[in-house]
C-alpha cells in the first residue's frame, strides 16, 4: 500500500509555543489530507479535511485559529498547533487519498504524539 | 448524522481459536463503505478489511471476514485462528457521500496462549 509519514514522531513542547506537525504522501500524489485527534484508549476523532490548494474544512468543535492546516502541495499537508496548552497534549494522525471520492483508500500515517508541560 | 457503535470495550480470545466483534451503524444514506481497522500498540492504523454496502456477499481477506447484515445495519468481524499479533484495538468505520470516516469506540483484542 501506499506510504504516508509525518514528522515529528513525537514532540515536547512549552505551554504558549506553537509546534508544527508534517504529513508527506511519499509514493503518491494526495488531494485529499485529515487531521485526527486520538486520546488515549479513545477512538480518533476528524479534525479537518485539506484539500491541495483550498482551506482546510473544519469539524465543528474545531478551533480554526488554534489547530492551522495548509495543504500547500500533493504531497505535504501541515498541522501548526499555536499557543499550545496542556489540554492540546494528545496523539495527533494524519491520512491521505488520492481523488475526493469516498472509493478511494486513505492512508494513514504513523502518527505525532504531542506533550505540552 | 452517522454514528457507529461498538458496544465490546474489550475482548479475549485463545490462541488459535475464533472471535467475533461487533459493530453496528445509523445512516439514512444508501451507499457507503464499511472498514474494519487494526491499531496494534505501534498506533499505526492498518486497514483489515472493507466492505462495500452494495454488495451482498461478505468481503473476507485470509483469516478475517465479515458479516454484513445491511437492514440490521450490522458489521460484525470474525477473526479465525488468532494469533498473538492480532492482538490490537480495533476500529469499526463508516464512510458515505462526505468522504468522511467515522470511527467506533474501538474493542480491545486480548489474545491468550
Amino acid at each position: 500500500g501506499a506510504v504516508v509519514s509525518q514528522h515529528p514522531s513525537w514532540v515536547i513542547c512549552k505551554s504558549g509555543t506553537s509546534v508544527k506537525i508534517e504529513c508527506r504522501s511519499l509514493d503518491f500524489q494526495a488531494t485529499t489530507m485529515f487531521w485526527y485527534r486520538q486520546f488515549p484508549k479513545q477512538s480518533l476523532m476528524l479534525m479537518a479535511t485539506s484539500n491541495e490548494g483550498s482551506k482546510a474544512t473544519y469539524e465543528q468543535g474545531v478551533e480554526k485559529d488554534k489547530f492551522l492546516i495548509n495543504h500547500a502541495s500533493l504531497t505535504l499537508s501541515t498541522l501548526t498547533v499555536t499557543s499550545a496548552h496542556p489540554e492540546d497534549s494528545s496523539f495527533y494522525i494524519c491520512s491521505a487519498q488520492w481523488g475526493g471520492s469516498s472509493y478511494n483508500e486513505q492512508f494513514f500515517g504513523p502518527g505525532t504524539r504531542l506533550t505540552v508541560l | 448524522a452517522q454514528t457507529v457503535t461498538q458496544s465490546q470495550p474489550e475482548m479475549s480470545v485463545q490462541e488459535a481459536e475464533t472471535v467475533t466483534l461487533s459493530c453496528t451503524y445509523d445512516t439514512s444514506e444508501s451507499d457507503y463503505y464499511l472498514f474494519w481497522y487494526k491499531q496494534p500498540p505501534s498506533r499505526q492504523m492498518i486497514l483489515v478489511i472493507r466492505q462495500e454496502a452494495y454488495k451482498q456477499q461478505n468481503a473476507t481477506e485470509n483469516r478475517f471476514s465479515v458479516n454484513f447484515q445491511k437492514a440490521a445495519k450490522s458489521f460484525s468481524l470474525k477473526i479465525s485462528d488468532s494469533q498473538l499479533g492480532d492482538a490490537a484495538m480495533y476500529f469499526c468505520a463508516y464512510r458515505g457521500y462526505g468522504n468522511k470516516l467515522v470511527f467506533g469506540a474501538g474493542t480491545i483484542l486480548r489474545v491468550k496462549s
